[in-house]
């Protein structure tokens, strides 16, 4: 199996802040990733899907990057609904892995 | 809401079985791909397989492999899901998700709400 690694486990913040999230995987998945936010008590929510691109209705603050095996997902201005859990997934092969989740909380 | 709607929790004995339905709602289904994620309390997320659109069929990962299975019922636009020989590490939420560009990958845009199963004797 793949395992994603993700990086920091949590992260504090203030509004305005930019905050960046590392992903790396095991192998090369070229750029099968996607990266979810999750709140308390809620379902995933789609962000970015293959590793770069914007899903529907995400802000543009939210964008993602890399290839290979290291990738990143960049909040370039922390709103206060965006203090939540982000995870990576891979998918590029199964069982599609997910990394532990990064908490991004306030500061 | 545009959200796939699952049925409601359960409690479970050791070594009984579940199974969870997924009903869409305001979305289409029967043209895609619906995997299912499971979330033990206070943990990440673990992917267990999908179906094929059109009936085409299942996807396991597996770790699942002989106790689980996913059905799909075109006709009321319904996905279930059974899990079979449950044990106190299959606590947990169990959420169906969309297939949201088709291609068998899990770029998931419509989640269920989640389903609680617990096992507990």
């Amino acid at each position: 199996d793949i395992q994603m690694t993700q990086s920091p486990s949590s992260v504090s913040a203030s509004v305005g802040d930019r905050v960046t999230i590392t992903c790396r995987a095991s192998q090369d998945i070229s750029n099968w990733l996607a990266w979810y936010q999750q709140r308390p008590g809620k379902a995933p929510k789609l962000l970015i899907y293959a590793a770069s691109n914007l899903q529907n209705g995400v802000p543009s603050r939210f964008s993602g990057g890399g290839s290979g095996t290291d990738f990143t997902l960049t909040i370039s201005s922390l709103q206060p609904e965006d203090f939540a859990t982000y995870r990576c997934q891979q998918a590029n092969s199964p069982p599609y892995t997910f990394g532990q989740g990064t908490n991004v909380e306030i500061k | 809401q545009v959200q796939p709607v699952q049925s409601g929790a359960e409690v479970k004995k050791p070594g009984a079985s579940v199974r969870v339905s997924c009903k869409a709602s305001g979305i289409t289904f029967s043209d895609y791909y619906i995997h299912w994620v499971r979330q033990a309390p206070g943990q990440g997320l673990e992917w267990m397989g999908y179906i094929r659109p059109k009936s085409r069929g299942p996807y396991y990962a597996q770790k699942f492999q002989g106790r689980v299975t996913m059905t799909r019922d075109t006709s009321t636009s319904t996905v279930y899901m059974e899990l079979s020989s449950l044990g106190y590490d299959d606590t947990a939420v169990y959420y169906c998700a969309r297939d949201g560009y088709n291609l068998g990958r899990p770029y998931l845009d419509y989640w269920g709400q989640g389903t609680l199963v617990t096992v507990s004797s």
